[in-house]
């Protein structure tokens, strides 16, 4: 089966500029995670589809920030006006629905390398 | 609060020697713990994962890991380390009821020839 893809890969963007990063899940799975990681720091949580629903996008840090799951399919993370500090590597993740309490893991994309200069 | 901490930023390990990563978690249930690989220009890769039964887990690549719950940790192993493993290693544990993993900092682990 085809895995997680992201694009692009790499993007550089100047600051004020408006960025638009895409992902395709793997067929099937209904859940979708954006994670962000900033130089040096850990990887950390941005927002969770349930399908076309945002289950939680807790860890969104301001409302430059805005994802989208139109249809339940793949979905987009817009970054506009994108700032110096949202530099960094943007990972996509989908995964399975529980069954009962079992969870059946995370697939990740390879990242978006987003540089804002 | 669950959290995850690796406490070696940095590692460098000559090939062919053993390596071990370790990785602490605080977590208020029976976690899921993962292991992590990120090579430079890649993805993240998952290694292998724990979910229950057996404490030791093997993986791809050669690694195996060790769920120890009285220890509260779940350490990474190689017995011989190749060139080819040089990268960055996440430790992650969850979900939590909302399907969210909290990962560690990270250790970078370097080969010298």
């Amino acid at each position: 089966e085809a895995g997680v893809t992201q694009f692009p890969s790499h993007s550089v963007i100047e600051k004020g500029q408006t960025v638009t990063l895409r992902c395709d899940p793997i067929s099937g799975h209904d859940n979708l995670y954006w994670y962000r990681r900033v130089m040096g720091k850990e990887i950390k949580f941005l927002l969770h589809f349930v399908k076309e629903s945002k289950q939680d996008e807790s860890g969104m840090p301001n409302n430059r920030f805005l994802a989208e799951r139109t249809g339940g399919t793949y979905s987009t993370l817009k970054v506009q006006p994108a700032e110096l500090e949202d530099s960094g590597v943007y990972f996509c993740a989908s995964s399975l629905d529980r069954v009962g309490n079992l969870f059946y893991g995370y697939t990740f994309g390879s990242g978006t390398r987003l540089t804002v200069v | 609060a669950q959290s995850v901490t690796q406490p070696d930023i940095h590692i460098t390990v000559s090939e062919g020697a053993s390596l071990e990563l370790r990785c602490n978690y605080s977590y208020g249930a029976t976690p899921y713990l993962f292991w992590y690989v990120q090579s430079p220009g890649q993805g993240l890769q998952l290694l292998l994962k724990y979910f229950s039964g057996d404490t030791l887990v093997q993986g791809i690549k050669g690694f195996e890991a060790e769920f120890k719950r009285s220890q509260s940790s779940f350490n990474l192993r190689k017995p011989s380390v190749h060139w080819s493993d040089a990268a960055e290693y996440f430790c992650a544990v969850g979900p939590n009821r909302d399907d969210k993993i909290i990962f560690g900092k990270g250790t970078r682990l370097h080969i010298l020839p």
